[in-house]
């Protein structure tokens, strides 16, 4: 079975400031895909940036970037020039290929909270 | 893209009762996914709701607990049986969409709570 661990459970930054936030992930798997999601209070779950494992470069989505390290299993997130909004849960989430295609294992979480 | 809708947005429910939870996606699906969040936890797949043959559920869910059903590709129902205030959660529908790169959506959640 996989496991996701996120041992940050919160983490503070300033607005315009870098925050990165650590995920590693425990598999024998070589097929699959790793995704950073966001739940703002809302609790709308919005996918962030997913990354393939067979591709070397790194996953980005505008202030979104990944440092994907595959023999080091892990999958940190970095938001640059943080932005209020950016205030919201971020889970770290694992999905095997293809048999368990659409079956997300996810950490436990890191609450990012940006502050003017 | 999907855009999903749930129905109830939230409920609070007693002890003992039921609650159906419907899922609408504005697109035909193969798979939906129904998740459970516990308060200040993270998500927990509760099964994978295929159209035309039984839901499979994950290991810790079961039928008579967590009935699925699924008539058509673009909707899907979870009821949450004989409740009791452990299953107070947050209840998320989403869909996989495997295209050029894989697409795994979630709809807005229904929250329940259970008294």
């Amino acid at each position: 079975a996989q496991t996701v661990t996120q041992s940050q459970p919160e983490m503070s930054v300033q607005e315009a400031e870098t925050v990165t936030l650590s995920c590693t992930y425990d598999t024998s798997e070589n097929n699959y895909y790793l995704f950073w999601y966001k739940q703002p209070p809302s609790r709308q779950m919005i996918l962030v940036i997913r990354q393939e494992a067979y591709k070397q470069q790194n996953a980005t989505e505008n202030r979104f970037s990944v440092n994907f390290q595959k023999a080091a299993k892990s999958f940190s997130l970095k938001i640059s020039d943080s932005q209020l909004g950016d205030t919201a849960m971020y889970f770290c989430a694992f999905m095997k290929r293809p048999d368990s295609w659409g079956k997300l294992q996810f950490g436990a979480g890191t609450q990012v909270v940006v502050t003017p | 893209s999907a855009v999903i809708s749930q129905k109830p947005s939230r409920d609070i429910c007693q002890r003992g009762t039921s609650l159906t939870i419907q899922c609408q996606v504005d697109s035909q699906v193969t798979m939906m996914f129904w998740y459970r969040q516990q308060p200040g936890q993270s998500l927990t797949l509760i099964a994978t709701a295929n159209q035309g043959s039984e839901a499979t559920y994950e290991s810790g869910f079961v039928i008579d607990k967590f009935p699925i059903s699924r008539p058509n590709l673009t909707f899907s129902t979870l009821t949450v049986s004989n409740m009791s205030p452990e299953d107070s959660s947050i209840y998320l529908c989403s869909v996989g969409i495997e295209g050029a790169r894989i697409e795994q959506y979630f709809g807005p959640g229904t929250r329940l709570t259970v008294t």
